[in-house]
């Protein structure tokens, strides 16, 4: 079935770029999600690609795919304290449902 | 536009009450959710509804029922509570526009003792 994978905890120091993996398993994806999380919060989109595209930036945003490999990453240039929060990575079909990975816990050294 | 709302936030059970949390939207959305998030798992879809008037399962289920009241409102039951239902539980909306966006209530923290 559909899954979505990513590992539960990074740490970097402020100042530094943040680097999130994930990868997916179906290859019919035709959007790729990164979803955040803060304390408390419910899930907001941070951003997203179409699966037809290789990399889309956004300020201190980066996400690259590599759809061969079925491989999403989220670059987060310059990292600061208020980016520490839960980081989901998520894909659809387009369709009424959108398979969320397990988060990743991003921790933000000052 | 308060986005979607969800009540209450906090909620402690014993083991068999019932309870229902309520879930409201205010964006005209046609899809509605129920997920619920646990340590380590992530987000588990547990019921959603295409549009009003249609409800379907999602991937956890058992123990719960939904009602699509109207357009507005998507209300999660549990009938007889127990220690495992213990979570964090989001309501979700979602119009099917370009990008498909899932907008996300605060959360109800339901601990079943």
């Amino acid at each position: 079935g559909e899954d979505v994978e990513q590992s539960l905890f990074l740490s970097v120091r402020e100042g530094d770029s943040s680097v999130i993996n994930c990868t997916y398993t179906d290859s019919s994806s035709t959007y790729l999600y990164w979803y955040k999380q803060e304390p408390g919060a419910g899930l907001q989109l941070l951003t997203y690609i179409f699966s037809n595209m290789d990399m889309k930036q956004d300020q201190r945003l980066t996400v690259l795919l590599n759809k061969k490999d079925k491989h999403l990453s989220l670059r987060i240039a310059d990292t600061q304290t208020g980016d520490s929060a839960i980081y989901f990575c998520a894909e659809s079909h387009g369709g009424f449902k959108t398979i969320f990975g397990a988060g990743t816990r991003l921790f933000v050294k000052a | 536009n308060a986005g979607v709302t969800q009540t209450p936030k906090f909620q402690v059970l014993k083991t068999g009450q019932s309870m229902t949390l309520q879930c409201a939207q205010d964006m005209n959305h046609n899809s509605m959710y129920w997920y619920r998030q646990d340590p380590g798992m992530g987000l588990r879809l547990i019921y959603y509804s295409a549009s009003e008037g249609t409800t379907d399962k999602g991937e956890v289920p058992n123990g719960y029922n939904v009602s699509r009241l109207n357009k507005r409102e998507f209300s999660l039951r549990l009938e007889s509570a127990a220690p495992s239902q213990t979570s964090v539980y989001f309501c979700a909306s979602m119009s099917l526009t370009l990008e498909n966006e899932q907008f996300f209530g605060p959360g109800t923290r339901l601990t079943v003792l």
